[in-house]
């Protein structure tokens, strides 16, 4: 049973270029999630997903877009990539009655 | 505003008990977390507690739940090095949609030989 799987691990781009992380989970979980972690920030929401096409705003949506095709799926672009935007992302996807949380194991993102 | 505070590091003797402590915001949050993340890896989630208990074991852990001071604390009997981790603590806010946890800034928890 694999959960939640990010690819890639490893990434940089160079300033204006694009990308995609694209998750994925096996537990027919209906809620997604893209986080970054940064030092001394902890954790913060990009955006989420409480089901099969539909995405909302989270704490910090600016320079980022995401899309849920299907039910599994999760994915996260950026369109024209910042130094700012150098940092770890992680998915997540939860159980709906309980919130349990299961988080990938991290995309680690150099924009230079 | 929403913010679910932690202190910043605990260094403990191997074998000894930890105590991570975090007091959170909003008193109707219905389950309250514990998560671990190692380094280089992603949160994985340890414990949590529904609102209606005072207090979870499982194993070597031990989660205490004050309502009422809105503080929650986890305990981790004979503490290996392989607990040496950061520690979030996490909530549901209740106005939340989409289960949206609100996290601690994280504990990190050096175990000492």
């Amino acid at each position: 049973n694999a959960g939640v799987t990010q690819t890639p691990k490893f990434r940089v781009l160079k300033t204006g270029q694009s990308m995609t992380l694209l998750c994925a989970q096996d537990m027919n979980h209906e809620y997604m999630y893209w986080y970054r972690q940064d030092p001394g920030m902890g954790l913060r929401l990009i955006h989420y997903s409480v089901g099969e096409g539909t995405t909302a705003k989270g704490e910090v949506p600016d320079g980022y877009n995401v899309s849920r095709l299907k039910k599994q799926n999760f994915l996260l672009g950026l369109e024209s990539a910042a130094p700012s935007q150098t940092s770890v992302y992680f998915c997540a996807s939860s159980y709906v009655r309980t919130g349990e949380a299961f988080f990938g194991q991290g995309t680690r993102l150099t924009v230079v | 505003g929403e913010d679910v505070e932690q202190s910043l590091f605990l260094s403990v003797r191997e074998g000894d008990s930890s105590v991570i402590n975090c007091t959170y915001t909003d008193s109707s949050s219905t389950y309250l977390y514990w998560y671990k993340q190692e380094p280089g890896a992603g949160l994985q989630l340890l414990t949590y507690i529904f609102s209606n208990m005072d207090m979870k074991q499982d194993q070597r852990l031990t989660v205490l739940l004050n309502k009422k001071d809105k503080h929650l604390s986890l305990r981790i009997a004979d503490t290996q090095t392989g607990d040496s981790a950061i520690y979030f603590c996490a909530e549901i806010p209740t106005q939340a949609a989409g289960n949206k946890l609100t996290f601690g800034g994280g504990t990190r928890v050096l175990v000492k030989p």
